[in-house]
C-alpha cells in the first residue's frame, strides 16, 4: 500500500469549491504529519501552494492566493487542499508531500479539471 | 531571488551517462540542500534525495542508489546529478530543488524548483 493516496482525478466548476485529499496509510497517522501541498502546470515544475500540521502550525507559500488552505480529516486519515472560488487558472496537477522515515514522500497527484 | 537555473535538455543513447546541472543564485549555497526529483513521462514526481551543500555528502532515496551520483562545485554555487548505463526508463524531466535548510524533518520540502532538464534515452 502506498504511503500516500490521492484520487486521480476530480472535476469541478468554475466559482465552486474543491476538496482534494491525500489519504496516508493506516499505519500511520495523519496528525503528527506536516502535509505539504504542490501545483504543476503542464510544462511547468511543481510550485510549492502551503503546509499544513494544525491551526497553530501552518504555512501559506509566498504569493499564494487565501483561497487555497489545508485541514485534514482525522476519521479519514487524510490531509485535504481546499480551493474556493475555483477558477480556470487552477486545472492543474496537485501533489501532497510529507516527510516519512527521513524521507521526502510524494502523493501520485491529482488532475483538477475546472469545467 | 532565489534562482535554480538547470541545464538544457539531453538526448542520449542506452549505455551512455549524462551530467545535469544545477546553477544557484540569490542566497548562499552552503546554508541549504539541494534536492532532486525525477519524473517520467505523464507520471507523478519522484524524490530521489539530497545532498548536503556544506559538507557535500549524498543521501539517495531508495532506488535511486548506484546509478545516480550527487556532487557540488561550490565555487560557482552549482549542483549536479549524474548518471550512467542509461535505460529507456531513465527518459524523464529532472528538476533540482531547494528546501528551507539542510535536510531535516521540518527543512527538506521543495521550496524553490529549477525549470527542469529533460533526458531523453533513445537509439
Amino acid at each position: 500500500q502506498a504511503v500516500l493516496t490521492q484520487p486521480s482525478s476530480l472535476s469541478a466548476s468554475p466559482g465552486a469549491s474543491a476538496s482534494l485529499t491525500c489519504t496516508l496509510r493506516s499505519d500511520i497517522n495523519v496528525d503528527t504529519y506536516r502535509i505539504y501541498w504542490y501545483q504543476q502546470k503542464p510544462g511547468s515544475p511543481p510550485q510549492y501552494l502551503l503546509r499544513y500540521k494544525s491551526d497553530s502550525d501552518k504555512q501559506q507559500g509566498s504569493g499564494v492566493p487565501s483561497r487555497f488552505s489545508g485541514s485534514k480529516d482525522a476519521s479519514a486519515n487524510a490531509g485535504i487542499l481546499f480551493i474556493s472560488g475555483l477558477q480556470s487558472e487552477d486545472e492543474a496537477d496537485y501533489y501532497c508531500m510529507i516527510w516519512h522515515n527521513s524521507a521526502v514522500v510524494f502523493g501520485g497527484g491529482t488532475k483538477l479539471t475546472v469545467l | 531571488q532565489v534562482q535554480l537555473v538547470q541545464s538544457e535538455s539531453e538526448l542520449k543513447k542506452p549505455g551512455a551517462s549524462v551530467k545535469v546541472s544545477c546553477k544557484a543564485s540569490g542566497y548562499t549555497f552552503s546554508n541549504y540542500a539541494v534536492t532532486w526529483v525525477r519524473q517520467a513521462p505523464g507520471q507523478g514526481l519522484e524524490w530521489m534525495g539530497w545532498i548536503n551543500t556544506n559538507t557535500g555528502n549524498p543521501t539517495y532515496a531508495q532506488g535511486f542508489t548506484g546509478q545516480f551520483v550527487f556532487s557540488l562545485d561550490t565555487s560557482v554555487s552549482t549542483a549536479y546529478l549524474q548518471f550512467s548505463s542509461l535505460k529507456a526508463e531513465d527518459t524523464a524531466v529532472y528538476y533540482c530543488a531547494r528546501g528551507k535548510g539542510l535536510c531535516s524533518e521540518y527543512n527538506c520540502y521543495p521550496e524553490y524548483w529549477g525549470q527542469g532538464t529533460l533526458v531523453t534515452v533513445s537509439s
